[in-house]
């Protein structure tokens, strides 16, 4: 089984669009939690990371759920720049502290 | 910006030749990465290290080989490049400090054996 698991995607939506990615993760002594965001051929950078509370960047929320091992990012307003693949990532805790695990991501397409 | 530095960027070498990919970060993480990732594909961790003197394989098998002798400098070797090696690689530091745990990852460096 997989450390993180995304949906598989692609998701094709209009400008203006709320899409929702979703993410579950294996280990529950998990210790951090982010989304980043690759573009075509580019190296991935962090969007957000996800704080158990929820949090809130403009335009994108994200919400952990520790009880059921489950991240979850939302796009409301899609723009076409929103156009990527958007990485789930969690940060181990135990004996191999500080390894993150990659989700295989999720390619969103914002068209016109 | 991040501060993570791989060289060189793009890379056409002949079967058999050895060849080193650089990284360097200059934000004294002690934690730094190598991945794997083919277009389109998923990342694959090759190699990870927590500090100096520190090196593990990732899940991906590799024949590559890495070593940490400063903080700041986390170079991966091929012996014998092949066209398998093909391939983009991406190198990412990290920090075990609480609130600044996110990983950074440098701009990669696209491997094409011919």
């Amino acid at each position: 089984r997989k450390e993180v698991e995304q949906d598989p995607g692609p998701f094709n939506v209009p400008e203006g669009a709320t899409v929702a990615f979703n993410c579950t993760y294996s280990n529950s002594a998990s210790q951090s939690f982010f989304w980043y965001r690759q573009d075509c051929r580019k190296e991935p950078k962090l969007l957000m990371s996800v704080y158990s509370s929820g949090n809130e960047d403009g335009r994108f929320t994200a919400q952990l759920n520790r009880a059921s091992q489950y991240i979850s990012l939302l796009i409301r307003d899609s723009k076409l720049s929103d156009s990527a693949t958007y990485l789930c990532v969690v940060k181990d805790r135990g004996s191999t502290l500080g390894r993150l695990y990659f989700g295989r991501g999720t390619q969103l397409t914002v068209w016109p | 910006e991040a501060d993570i530095y791989q060289t060189p960027r793009y890379l056409v070498i002949g079967t058999g030749k050895k060849i080193t990919l650089e990284c360097s970060q200059t934000m004294g993480h002690d934690k730094m990465y190598w991945y794997q990732q083919d277009p389109g594909m998923e990342l694959h961790l090759i190699h990870y290290s927590y500090g100096v003197n520190s090196t593990e394989k990732g899940d991906l098998s590799s024949e590559s080989t890495v070593s940490r002798i400063r903080t700041e400098h986390f170079p991966l070797t091929l012996e014998s490049a092949r066209p398998s090696h093909t391939s983009q690689y991406l190198c990412a530091s990290s920090s075990s400090s609480r609130g600044a745990s996110e990983a950074f990852f440098g701009q990669g460096t696209r491997l094409t054996v011919v």
